[in-house]
């Protein structure tokens, strides 16, 4: 079985474009996250969608970040404009729920110069 | 709100011999769920292994198993035979239950870990 699909991997862009992440959580998983990987602050929770309902958006940073996830199996993170500070991987995460693993995509290394 | 605590930023064991990584959380709550990821330099987030806070018995996967306290909030990990491909970051991690409505996971800053040949 495929497992959470991420992408691009890697994503160089300058400051002040618009950037779009790329998740397609494993099929029949309900709950889907997005979490940001920096030195500074570790792994932290950005936003967590449950039946494509936003149920916690309480770590997205600021108005730059937006996350829709308009059917069961694709989820976008955007922010526009983008800074140096969001240079961090950034993780997208699906499970079952009910206390299950949640099951990681590969990430993607996001770099504004 | 619930952290996670993991005090041994790095570690290094010869490789055959046993590691024991630590984890010690705080929560009111009284079940949960304690994880063990693993990431290698590939960053990929690999599962090592759950515990279920209202079971008593200690989760082992093969060379993996945790030392679950629940009274005193700890949960390590120990990993028995250690090879090379055990050399990643290891990262603790805290869920609520179902019914709290948010089964986010809550990170630990992870540990560092190298298995020296």
């Amino acid at each position: 079985d495929a497992g959470v699909i991420q992408s691009p991997r890697h994503e160089v862009t300058e400051m002040g474009q618009e950037v779009t992440l790329r998740c397609k959580p494993i099929s029949g998983h309900n709950s889907l996250f997005w979490y940001r990987q920096t030195m500074m602050r570790g792994l932290e929770l950005l936003i967590y969608f449950n039946n494509n309902v936003p149920i916690d958006d309480s770590g997205m940073p600021e108005d730059r970040f937006s996350a829709k996830m308009p059917n069961a199996s694709f989820s976008t993170l955007k922010i526009q404009p983008s800074e140096p500070r969001d240079s961090a991987v950034y993780f997208c995460a699906s499970t079952t729920g009910g206390g299950q693993p949640q099951h990681f995509g590969d990430g993607t290394r996001l770099s504004i110069l | 709100a619930q952290t996670v605590t993991q005090s041994q930023p790095e570690m290094s064991v010869q490789e055959a011999e046993t590691v024991t990584l630590s984890c010690t959380y705080d929560t009111s709550e009284n079940n949960y769920y304690l994880f063990w990821y693993k990431q290698p330099p590939s960053r990929q987030m690999i599962l090592v292994i759950r515990q279920e806070a209202y079971k008593q018995q200690n989760a082992t996967e093969n060379r993996f198993s945790v030392n679950f306290q629940k009274a005193a909030k700890s949960f390590s990990l120990k990993i028995s035979d250690s090879q090379l491909g055990d050399t990643a970051m290891y990262f603790c991690a805290f869920m609520n239950p179902p019914n709290f409505g948010n089964e986010k996971l809550t990170f630990g800053t992870g540990t560092r870990l190298t298995i020296i040949p």
